[in-house]
Formats: structure tokens, C-alpha cells, sequence
């Protein structure tokens, strides 16, 4: 079977850095996705990896490794309005069918 | 531009009913797909249309089904709704080439069967 696997819940105080995992394991593999959700709101795309290594974007990287079945979302200087859930993903059969993991709760304290 | 448009955004049904949700994606975008989302969990791969024909479907029941038409909106239908419908239905659209990797959401339809 296909399944991706995270932590359910990852705590951290505003301004510090938080790196959520995700595992997976696939029949094919296309790129692996993270996406934020707000508690009430609709998932919003954060980035996209389909090649081993960190891809950078403002304050969130997302990290690769294809020969781990490994990836990993990482947050610098948190803010409050990170508080959510992150999901990572990955398509399957290169078709849009994407697979979401079951989701990290981020808590950032103040 | 306006983002992913669903309809309606809260829904409460009983038992049995059926219900059609729709869906209007980004101007330009040409593949819908449909999620279906438990509270607590992550959305989950129901159908994906693309040029008007299903690519893909899920592990749903054919209590499910769903249509897509020539302006690229959609429809998903539910029959016989069970009370394990309730979740949260997320319609994202996408668009070709460079951009096919990015899913972007409307904001769902809370249904809810009693």
C-alpha cells in the first residue's frame, strides 16, 4: 500500500525553528508536497520537491531524499499565524491523485 | 483573479438524501479534482477530472460520482448519504506543465448527514 507518515502534533515557542518529518512509502514516485491548513480553512500549497535536496522558500525549506523514502518540512522564526496543520503529499502514477499524510498539528506559544 | 469558488459552504442533510456539490475552478486551470476530509485527518483522493474525462478515482463507493463540464466546473453527487459522509469536501483545481504540481483549494463544503 501507499501511506505517508508524520508526527500528529510538534509544539515550539515564537521565533524558534521546528522541522516536521514525513516518511513514505509509495509504488512510484513523483515529488513530495507540503501543504498548510488552518484550522477552518482550505489546504494551501507551501512547496514541491521532486529532486533529492533543500528547496527554500522565505522563512519555510523543504528537504528531500528519495533514497530515505524521507522528506521534511522546516520552519524558522516562528510567528503565531504558523499554527496549523501541515500536510505532506505526494502524487501517485504520475496522474494529480495525491496522497496527504495524516498531518502535524503545529502549536506555536507565545 | 478569483481563487477555486465552492458551493454551497455548509450543508446539513439526513440519512438517505442525496446531495450535489459544485465546484468552479481557476480561470485557465482545465484539471478538478475532489477531497474528501474527516475532521482530524488529511484529505483524501475521491475523483480527478481533466479535459471533461475522470482520470482517477479513489476507494469511495459508487455512491459517489462526479461530472465535469465544458467550462471546467464540476459537480460531485453523493447518494444515499451515510451518516460516514459528514467530512469536509475540498474541490482543487491545477493547471498544465509547470504548474501541475501545485493543488490549489477552494475553501470546501461542510457537510454534515444526521
Amino acid at each position: 500500500g501507499q501511506s505517508l507518515e508524520q508526527p500528529s502534533e510538534v509544539t515550539a515557542v515564537e521565533g524558534a525553528i521546528v522541522q516536521i518529518n514525513c516518511t513514505y512509502q509509495t509504488s512510484g514516485f513523483y515529488g513530495l508536497s507540503w501543504y498548510q491548513q488552518h484550522d477552518g480553512g482550505a489546504p494551501t500549497f507551501l512547496s514541491y520537491n521532486a529532486l533529492d535536496g533543500l528547496e527554500e522558500t522565505g522563512r519555510f525549506s523543504s528537504f528531500l531524499s528519495r533514497s530515505d523514502s524521507y522528506g521534511y518540512l522546516l520552519l524558522q522564526e516562528l510567528q503565531m499565524k504558523d499554527s496549523a496543520s501541515y500536510f505532506c503529499a505526494v502524487p501517485t502514477s504520475g496522474t494529480y491523485k495525491y496522497i496527504f499524510g495524516t498531518g502535524t498539528r503545529l502549536k506555536v506559544l507565545a | 483573479d478569483a481563487g477555486v469558488t465552492q458551493s454551497p459552504t455548509h450543508l446539513i442533510k439526513t440519512r438517505g438524501q442525496h446531495v450535489t456539490l459544485r465546484c468552479s475552478p481557476i480561470s485557465g486551470h482545465k484539471s478538478v479534482s475532489w477531497y474528501q476530509q474527516v475532521l482530524g485527518q488529511g484529505p483524501q483522493f475521491i475523483f480527478q477530472y481533466y479535459e471533461k474525462e475522470e482520470r482517477g478515482r479513489g476507494n469511495f463507493p459508487d455512491r459517489f460520482s462526479a461530472r465535469q463540464f465544458p467550462n471546467y466546473s464540476s459537480e460531485l453527487n453523493v447518494n444515499a448519504l451515510l451518516l460516514g459522509d459528514s467530512a469536509l469536501y475540498l474541490c482543487a483545481s491545477s493547471s498544465t506543465g509547470l504548474g501541475a504540481n501545485v493543488l490549489t483549494f477552494g475553501a470546501g463544503s461542510r457537510l454534515t448527514v444526521l
